[in-house]
């Protein structure tokens, strides 16, 4: 199994540009999640899906949208970056929220710099 | 709102040391508890996760505990190598719905030869 993979690796856009961050996992988990990783603000929860077809925002989602059309592909959209959105994303996914079903896997992340 | 507290933000201890990583949560009404490592420029590594209804698990010289009434988890790391050296992050599971982990700051562990 590849786990969670994430591309690009890095991306500089300018600001107002649109882009959208990959996210793909092969372990058939439903549940999957983006964080935003910034210094001193820890991890921050953009938006998770709990399946296909269900998505559900979290605790930072202005300025990106999602979409859950398959199992295995979760993408992030940023729909007018700005500066603020400097950050490392991490994708994470889980087979279920149950017991240790609920362990979280991570992507190895994409960096994204907003001029 | 629940918060995470992670402290202290940065150790540094000789190789062979045992030593105590914090994680302290202002909410008790937790589903569980995760920790992770990350390594500099990766991804997160889960650890071990810690149902609320459980005191503690092990995996290997890692050990950790949860007592949820006074909202404080602990990760013991045994005989502590170079290899450990990352940055350690606690997470908590607010309930078994949804995909909700509210992270700590995370502890930058440095495992000096």
């Amino acid at each position: 199994n590849a786990g969670v993979t994430q591309t690009p690796k890095f991306q500089v856009l300018k600001t107002g540009q649109s882009m959208t961050l990959q996210c793909a996992q092969d372990m058939n988990h439903e549940y999957m999640s983006w964080y935003r990783q910034d210094p001193g603000m820890g991890l921050r929860l953009i938006h998770y899906s709990v399946g296909a077809g269900i998505t559900d925002q979290g605790e930072v989602p202005n300025g990106y949208n999602v979409s859950r059309s398959t199992t295995e592909d979760f993408p992030l959209r940023l729909l007018s970056a700005a500066p603020s959105q400097t950050s490392v994303y991490f994708c994470a996914s889980s087979y279920s929220s149950w017991g240790l079903a609920g362990t979280q896997y991570f992507g190895p992340g994409t960096r994204l710099t907003v001029l | 709102k629940q918060e995470v507290t992670q402290i202290p933000a940065a150790l540094s201890v000789p190789e062979g040391e045992n030593l105590v990583l914090n994680c302290s949560f202002t909410d008790s009404a937790i589903y569980n508890l995760q920790w992770f490592r990350q390594d500099p420029g990766k991804g997160l590594t889960s650890l071990l996760l810690i149902q609320s209804s459980q005191r503690e698990q092990t995996s290997g010289r890692l050990n950790a505990s949860l007592d949820k009434s006074s909202g404080r988890s602990t990760l013991y790391i045994a005989a502590s190598q170079p290899g450990d050296s990352a940055t350690y992050l606690c997470a908590v599971r607010r309930d078994n719905a949804g995909n909700m982990l509210t992270f700590g700051g995370g502890t930058r562990l440095m495992v000096k030869p």
